[in-house]
């Protein structure tokens, strides 16, 4: 099946820094890129979505400047969570669809630690 | 987007049949229905997807009725491995937005 990497897989950052998450499709082409957070012991939620090329549509209540988001390839999106804080301590998701819709396929995800 | 409704918990011994229902009174015809299995401190994985009556792949079956308001993920023989959080999604999956909004899930707790 598809595959979808997440680079680095946990990160820890002093507060005030920036951290920047990478997404690839190994092995299929996304043209639709999405970013979840999950606490502990709670389910996903959707941040943002984001389409090869032009800007990502965000969720309701996520900052867009605090969470900056690259889709520039086929293959490649980004998040950069900027000026971190500890509440943004999360496990950080991303899916990719491919070129046909269909399923969602997820990556691994980054354990991001603000200390 | 249809939103679903899980169980938050069960508990089940190994070898046994385990089924979690989800019920989903709002989906649309477009809509398909698909389960993730999700591990801690990892991605939701793929479990198996389907639109109406029975699907059946090599890890689980899906049943749904013919008023589509319910599906119910069956898992045979269980193990101690499928121990996890199970969530289930409906949504269109041609269309990009949707699929997206992940329910509390189901947390499996399989037991020796």
């Amino acid at each position: 099946g598809a595959v979808v990497s997440q680079h680095p897989s946990r990160v820890i950052c002093k507060s005030g820094t920036s951290v920047k998450i990478e997404c690839r499709s190994l092995d299929f082409q996304a043209t639709t890129m999405f970013w979840y957070r999950q606490f502990p012991k709670q389910s996903l939620m959707l941040m943002a979505t984001s389409n090869e090329g032009s800007k990502a549509t965000y969720e309701q209540g996520v900052e867009k400047d605090k969470f900056l988001i690259n889709h520039a390839s086929l293959t490649l999106s980004t998040l950069t969570v900027t000026s971190a804080h500890p509440e943004d301590s999360s496990f950080y998701i991303c899916s990719a669809k491919g070129l046909a819709g269909g399923e969602q396929y997820f990556g691994p995800g980054t354990r991001l630690t603000v200390t | 987007l249809a939103k679903t409704t899980q169980p938050i918990s069960m508990d089940s011994y190994e070898g046994q049949e385990v089924n979690i229902t989800c019920s989903h009174n709002n989906i649309a015809t477009n809509d398909y229905i698909t389960w993730y299995q999700q591990f801690p401190s990892q991605g939701p994985r793929f479990i198996i997807q389907g639109y109406k009556t029975k699907v059946t792949n090599e890890v689980a079956s899906l049943f749904i009725p013919a008023d589509r308001k319910s599906s119910t993920l069956s898992l045979p023989r269980v193990s101690l491995s499928d121990t996890a959080v199970y969530y289930c999604l409906v949504g269109d999956g041609d269309n990009a937005g949707n699929m997206l909004t992940f329910g509390g899930g189901t947390r499996l707790m399989v037991k020796p």
